[in-house]
């Protein structure tokens, strides 16, 4: 079975950091991009950002609203993979998912269960 | 980036009656493969989205038979043939045809 379990969510105060965590288990990690995504309570969904396979040279892309302050990474040896947050602001508020997408068909058909983030002084 | 654009956002259906969602992209979402790269998604109240739709019409493993899509090029259509109570949440499209991915605003379905 397919799962992707999340952790690491919780306050931080503006301008702070948070490393939020996606263990993966029941498919080819490895082998597998796992993107983030996020919402904002009672809105719609916001790609944030994707980490490639090492056979795709663990390539990192994000959205415009996080680059330069966020960055995914990923360890196969324990299948997960994680999202640095730093430099929040109050905006970045939201509950972030982790997704799988390991094919153009299989792309994004399991996510996380999510993880709130709350930046607030 | 292509902007998704959903209608209507807000559909209150009668159980046991159809329902359908409509989703048009800025520009076509053919891929140089010859594929359609559309998805639809459920999300119900306190839970993670769950894709119920890949290129455009295939349905994923476990969902009802009463949900399908259709569509071509910039417009797409999600449908329900009879709403049930359990089809209450926000559906959301999304395409990655082109870079980066792109979702819907959502359309929340409630019963009347």
């Amino acid at each position: 079975e397919v799962q992707l379990v999340q952790s690491g969510g919780g306050l931080v105060q503006p301008g702070g950091s948070l490393k939020l965590s996606c263990a993966a288990s029941g498919f080819t990690f490895s082998g597998s991009t796992i993107h983030w995504v996020r919402q904002a309570s009672g809105k719609g969904l916001e790609w944030v950002g994707r980490i490639r396979s090492k056979a795709n040279n663990y390539a990192t892309a994000y959205a415009a609203s996080v680059e330069g302050r966020f960055t995914i990474s990923r360890d196969d040896s324990i299948n997960t993979a994680y999202l640095q947050m730093n430099s929040l602001k109050t905006d970045d508020t939201a509950v972030y998912y982790c997704i799988r997408d390991s094919s153009w068909l299989m792309f994004f058909d399991y996510w996380g269960q999510g993880t709130l983030v709350t930046v607030s002084s | 980036d292509v902007v998704m654009t959903q209608s209507p956002l807000s559909l209150p259906v009668t159980l046991g009656q159809p329902a359908s969602i409509s989703c048009r992209s800025s520009q076509s979402l053919v891929h140089s493969d010859g594929n359609t790269y559309l998805n639809w998604f459920q999300q119900r109240p306190g839970q993670s989205p769950r894709r119920l739709i890949y290129t455009v019409s295939n349905r994923d493993s476990g969902v009802p038979d009463r949900f399908s899509g259709s569509g071509s090029g910039t417009a797409f259509t999600l449908k329900i043939s009879r709403v049930e109570a359990e089809d209450v949440g926000v559906y959301y499209c999304l395409q990655h045809t082109h870079w980066p991915p792109t979702f819907g605003q959502g359309t929340k379905v409630e019963i009347k």
